[in-house]
């Protein structure tokens, strides 16, 4: 089932901060963060692991909270290059590398 | 290091049609998945091949097939085209496959059905 990704749009100003939240009906064994620009594949940010490992961009944190099956991604003081679409994908306990991927979350930093 | 590559970037077909779509993992990953994206649907996960072995599988009709060569190069076919099949199509390799392994994209085929 596909994680619920909120708000599904953002705009900001250099230098403000968003939060963007992915949320799934179901356990979950880790969460990995991407952002895609427009006509471009998408970029690796994050991988949260049940437990509390983390791995990934070290401008840009994150938080998996497991009971709740929750996570977000906190983009703090926000660049141009921020811009675009940042998805969640979840993977299942026993998933292996099959990603299901919310709707996205569009994120526009205006100068 | 070499990203992932896929060719041909991009493809028109008619109706009917079938096509072949090839992506070159990262040296040294044995796990390459494919995923279809469009703007209705979003990144959908259609399979995954690690050791040449169809490990996972999307919901998709059996018109999307794969498969994996000993060098971990990846083909997926679709065979008898649809106007819907028209998307982005994209692989990912990483090194094992597992939950968690960070999955590298490649830049897309792009595939208009007329």
């Amino acid at each position: 089932q596909q994680p619920v990704q909120s708000p599904q749009a953002v705009i900001l100003r250099e230098g403000e901060d968003a939060v963007i939240n992915c949320s799934s009906s179901k356990a979950l064994y880790s969460v990995h963060w991407y952002r895609q620009k427009h006509g471009e594949a998408p970029v690796f940010l994050m991988i949260l692991l049940k437990g509390g490992e983390q791995k990934g961009h070290d401008k840009i944190s994150a938080s998996f909270n497991e009971k709740k099956q929750q996570s977000s991604l906190y983009l703090t003081a926000s660049q141009l290059s921020y811009s675009g679409t940042y998805f969640c994908g979840t993977v299942g306990t026993g998933g292996y590398n099959k990603l299901i991927f919310g709707a996205g979350t569009r994120l526009a930093v205006h100068p | 290091k070499a990203g992932v590559t896929q060719t041909p970037r991009y493809l028109i077909k008619t109706r009917g049609q079938q096509v072949t779509l090839s992506c070159s993992p990262i040296s040294g990953h044995r796990s390459v998945s494919w995923y279809q994206q469009t703007p209705g649907q979003g990144l959908q996960f259609l399979f995954e091949y690690f050791s040449e072995t169809q490990r996972n599988k999307g919901n998709f009709p059996g018109r999307f097939s794969g498969r994996q060569f000993s060098n971990s190069r990846s083909e997926m076919n679709v065979s008898t085209l649809e106007l819907g099949d028209s998307a982005l199509y994209l692989c990912a390799s990483s090194f094992t496959g597992a939950s968690t392994d960070t999955q590298y994209f490649g830049p897309g085929t792009r595939l208009t059905v007329l």
